[in-house]
């Protein structure tokens, strides 16, 4: 099945500072979705993007697909952005996403 | 106000018994999916459901059971088959997508955190 990786780990930022966020996935998809988990679990949704590049805010996203890689990035990180960001992916129809293990990142003010 | 519920938020339970969680949309979507959390993993899927009175397992479906007499609903039973239920479980939905095949962006409720004392 389709492997999805995640890096960093862990991040840790002073506010206001710039990241970059990566997700590598081993097979085509058709879709692609970043989500941030707040400390009290509930998961947002913040771009699906199995392709191309889209911005919201702060935040921006960008799919390679025929690279098989994802990037999220933060710019000016506030201390509400800390939480853990996941990638996950779909194929075929779309019945199952795969997830990656998660970026955790802590902005200190 | 459109969305996804759960409930409840929180929920202790006694070894072998039977628990359910609720959960309800009302944006409209046909698919609704349960996912189970553990600490420091992404999700892995329970069950989905893309149209009422069906479902497929999942990864991780033994010990669970569900059912989708409506649209709107998805409850998950955590059974005393459960070896290891102690989790975070979240349930999604998401839209049929184009040509009725596919679907498109998942949804998630705010989630259950279950215990097993």
């Amino acid at each position: 099945g389709i492997q999805v990786e995640q890096s960093p780990p862990d991040l840790i930022l002073q506010e206001g500072a710039n990241s970059t966020l990566r997700c590598n996935f081993s097979d085509s998809v058709n879709n692609l979705q970043w989500f941030h988990q707040n400390p009290w679990g509930q998961l947002i949704n913040l771009f699906y993007i199995p392709s191309g590049t889209k911005q919201n805010g702060r935040l921006s996203a960008t799919t390679v697909a025929t690279e098989r890689y994802s990037l999220l990035y933060i710019s000016s990180s506030q201390t509400t952005d800390s939480g853990v960001y996941f990638c996950a992916v779909g194929a075929g129809n779309n019945r199952k996403l795969i997830w990656g293990l998660g970026t955790s990142l802590a902005v200190n003010p | 106000d459109g969305g996804i519920t759960q409930s409840p938020k929180y929920l202790f339970r006694k070894e072998g018994q039977n628990v359910t969680l609720s959960c309800e949309q009302n944006l409209n979507h046909d698919a609704m999916y349960w996912y189970r959390q553990d600490p420091g993993q992404g999700l892995r899927l329970i069950y989905y459901s893309q149209i009422v009175n069906d479902f497929q397992k999942g990864d991780i479906a033994e010990g669970y059971s569900v059912s989708r007499e409506k649209k709107e609903s998805f409850p998950l039973t955590v059974t005393s088959a459960q070896k290891n239920p102690t989790a975070f479980y979240l349930c999604a939905s998401s839209p049929r997508g184009a040509g009725g095949f596919s679907y498109n962006e998942q949804f998630f409720g705010p989630g259950t955190r279950l215990t097993v004392l």
